[in-house]
């Protein structure tokens, strides 16, 4: 049970590069969340999945694009990327039927973006 | 909008001390509230939760208050170790299952030895 796993670890991207980073969780949870975490403010949501193939924006969507076609795959597109995209990534799923929503993360993905 | 504060700065607390961390909420009306704890380089961790009509959780060394009135959680770390040392997160969740958690920006904790 490998939990929630991310893809990759580390990138650096020139401005205006496209990249994307995977989510992956062996949870069978319903819900999964990116966010990207920058000093002093906390994890900031940019986009959930409530189900596969179903999407919604979170605070702070504008240059990401994602996709749910599995339920157990989440992906977290950058189609240009800018230096204000340098950040921490971090996925995270959960289930509502827990009782705790607690969320699960994975390892995190740094960004830079040149 | 909702706004979460925390410690507004690093707590550096002595081995054996309790440690007491702070989350204030303006703005909203949580059906809970989540404590993780982050460690650098990697992802939060799940601590505890504590609903809108409990006034006190415990797990081992950690106590949870949440106050609605106040608007404020506490977390108390007691007989604190250097193992403890991390960031803490406090977090707010909404009363539909598809409400989106708000996380606080953090307090760093060191347990010096």
């Amino acid at each position: 049970n490998a939990g929630v796993t991310q893809t990759p670890k580390f990138r650096v991207l020139k401005t205006g590069q496209s990249m994307t980073l995977l989510c992956a969780q062996d949870m069978n949870h319903e819900y999964m969340y990116w966010y990207r975490q920058d000093p002093g403010m906390g994890l900031r949501l940019i986009h959930y999945s409530v189900g596969e193939g179903t999407t919604a924006k979170g605070e702070v969507p504008d240059g990401y694009n994602v996709s749910r076609l599995k339920k157990q795959n989440f992906l977290l597109g950058l189609e240009s990327a800018a230096p204000s995209q340098t950040s921490v990534y971090f996925c995270a799923s959960t289930s509502p039927a827990s009782g705790t929503d607690t969320q699960y993360f994975g390892p995190g993905t740094r960004l830079t973006v040149l | 909008s909702q706004k979460i504060e925390q410690n507004s700065e690093a707590l550096n607390i002595q081995e054996g001390k309790t440690a007491t961390l702070t989350c204030n909420y303006t703005n909203y009306s949580p059906a809970y509230l989540q404590w993780y704890r982050q460690d650098p380089g990697r992802g939060p961790v799940f601590l505890l939760l504590i609903r809108e009509n409990e006034k006190e959780k415990r797990k081992e060394r950690l106590k949870v208050t949440f106050d609605t009135t106040l608007k404020q959680s506490l977390f108390h770390i007691t007989a604190s170790q250097p193992a403890d040392s991390a960031t803490y997160l406090c977090a707010l969740g909404g009363w539909a299952s598809y409400d989106k958690v708000i996380f606080g920006p953090g307090t760093s904790l060191s347990v010096i030895p």
